[in-house]
């Protein structure tokens, strides 16, 4: 089975500055359109989880410029280039279009 | 704009079973497919299934085989989870999701529902 490994898990961060997310996969998988189907998603405590990022790069509608997200084959990044107050909460990655994988999710805080 | 609104369950028994459902509205029902995760208290995210509306085609993570069957109604553009054999771990948020459906497989999770606790317990 495939397994996304995401690091760190727990990411203080000081309002204002960068923060960076990593997503690792053990295998690299062969998606039939082309396309790697690696999605991130922010979750806040009580909420259901919201799509920020879709197919490594793609950031979706009303999602704030300073979120970025990158990477191929195995390794993928999500960026936040200035942390503010709301993005705290857990963030995920996934990929997957036959059977889909969660990483285990890392915890943002403010410091 | 796109909404998926899930039902109330509350406390089941175990080894009783679950129905979830989850009414979509805003786009195209069959246009898209639907998949279901689960959140165990405290825990990430794990990944069900999900089921091609317009197909009708599931594809149900291993873990779950023989005990999930995920249908749709287009009718009344809702999706619904049914879940067998309940036990004490299966306590959690289900949460539905739209995905995007080509020719065999589904993808790209955007708009979730709300989420519904199921707690089993006796």
């Amino acid at each position: 089975d495939v397994v996304l490994t995401q690091s760190p898990l727990s990411l203080p961060v000081t309002l204002g500055q960068p923060a960076s997310i990593s997503c690792r996969s053990s295998q690299r998988l062969a998606y039939s359109d082309g396309n790697d189907h690696l999605n991130w998603f922010h979750q806040r405590p009580g909420q259901s989880p919201r799509r920020l990022i879709y197919k490594v790069s793609n950031r979706d509608s009303g999602v704030p410029d300073r979120f970025s997200g990158s990477g191929s084959g195995t390794d993928f990044t999500l960026k936040i280039s200035r942390v503010e107050a709301e993005d705290v909460g857990i963030y995920y990655c996934m990929h997957g279009t036959h059977w889909y994988t969660f990483g285990q999710g890392t915890k943002l805080e403010i410091k | 704009q796109v909404q998926l609104v899930q039902s109330e369950v509350g406390v089941k028994k175990p080894g009783a079973s679950v129905r979830v459902s989850c009414k979509a509205s805003g786009y195209t029902f069959p246009s898209f497919g639907i998949t279901w995760v689960r959140q165990a208290p405290g825990q990430g995210l794990e990944w069900m299934g999900w089921i091609s509306a317009y197909t009708g085609n599931t594809n149900y993570a291993q873990r779950f085989q023989g005990r999930v069957t995920m249908t749709t109604e287009t009718s009344t553009s809702t999706a619904y989870m049914d879940l067998r054999s309940l036990r004490s771990d299966d306590t959690g948020i289900y949460y539905c999701a739209r995905v995007t459906c080509g020719s065999t497989s589904c993808y790209d999770l955007d708009y979730w529902g709300q989420g519904t606790l199921v707690t089993v317990s006796s």
